[in-house]
C-alpha cells in the first residue's frame, strides 16, 4: 500500500527566501508525481506534474524534482512571496488502474512579509 | 471556462437525510474521482470511475454511492447522513493515470 509523507508539516519563513519542501513515497512503481497547492477554504490547484521518466519540472519560480528509485521528490520555491502562503500537497497515482491519488498530509507554508 | 465544477459549494443538512453532490467535467476525460478531505485536511480517495468500471475504496461505507449518467458527470449520493460525514468532498478527473488529475472547487458538507 502506497504511503506518502511530507516534511516539514509546517514552515514559516521571511519573504524572499528560497525554500524546499520534501515528499517521500514508499512504492516506487509510480507513473508520475503531482504537486498541488491548496489555499484555505479552496480547491486544489495543480502546480507541477513530473512523469516517472523525468528528473525535474519547472514552472516560473517553482522547480520539482523526482528521484523515483529512492522514493523522493522535492519542490523548490525561489524568492518566496507572501502570495505563496498555502498548503502544498504531493500525490502519486498507483502503478496501474484507476484507483486515484494517494496524498501526503501537506506542508503548511507561511511567507512573512 | 471551469474545467471541473461541483454543486453545491456548501451543503448543510441534518442527520439521517439523503443528499447528492453533482460533478461535471468539460475536459473530455475518461476517468472521474471522488475524494474526501476530513477535518484534519487529509485527502483520501473514495471512488474512481472509468468506462463504467467503478473502483471503490474499501473503507467507504455503502451509504455512499457514485452515479454516472454520462462520461462528463459523476454524482455522489449519500444516504442516512451521519455526523462523521461532515467534510469537504472533491471531484476530480483525468484522461489516464499518466496525465495528472484536475480537481473541482470542493463541496463543504456539514451534518448537524
Amino acid at each position: 500500500k502506497q504511503e506518502v509523507t511530507q516534511i516539514p508539516a509546517a514552515l514559516s519563513v521571511p519573504e524572499g527566501e528560497n525554500l524546499v519542501l520534501n515528499c517521500s513515497f514508499t512504492d516506487s512503481a509510480i507513473y508520475n508525481l503531482q504537486w498541488f497547492r491548496q489555499d484555505p477554504g479552496k480547491g486544489l490547484t495543480s502546480l507541477l506534474l513530473i512523469q516517472s521518466s523525468q528528473r525535474e519540472q519547472t514552472s516560473g519560480r517553482l522547480n520539482a524534482s523526482l528521484d523515483k528509485s529512492s522514493g523522493r521528490s522535492t519542490l523548490y520555491i525561489a524568492a518566496s512571496q507572501p502570495g505563496d502562503s498555502a498548503t502544498y500537497l504531493c500525490a502519486v497515482p498507483p502503478g496501474g488502474g484507476a484507483d486515484g491519488l494517494t496524498f501526503g498530509k501537506g506542508t503548511h507554508l507561511i511567507i512573512q512579509p | 471556462d471551469t474545467a471541473v465544477s461541483q454543486t453545491p459549494k456548501y451543503l448543510v443538512t441534518q442527520m439521517g437525510n439523503d443528499k447528492s453532490i453533482k460533478c461535471e467535467q468539460n475536459l473530455g476525460h475518461d476517468t472521474m474521482y471522488w475524494y474526501k478531505q476530513d477535518s484534519k485536511k487529509f485527502l483520501k480517495i473514495m471512488f474512481s470511475y472509468n468506462n463504467k468500471e467503478l473502483i471503490i475504496n474499501e473503507t467507504v461505507p455503502n451509504r455512499f454511492s457514485p452515479k454516472s449518467p454520462d462520461k462528463a458527470h459523476l454524482n455522489l449520493h449519500i444516504n442516512s447522513l451521519e455526523l462523521g460525514d461532515s467534510a469537504v468532498y472533491f471531484c476530480a478527473s483525468s484522461q489516464e493515470a499518466r496525465t495528472g488529475q484536475y480537481f473541482g472547487p470542493g463541496t463543504r458538507l456539514t451534518v448537524t
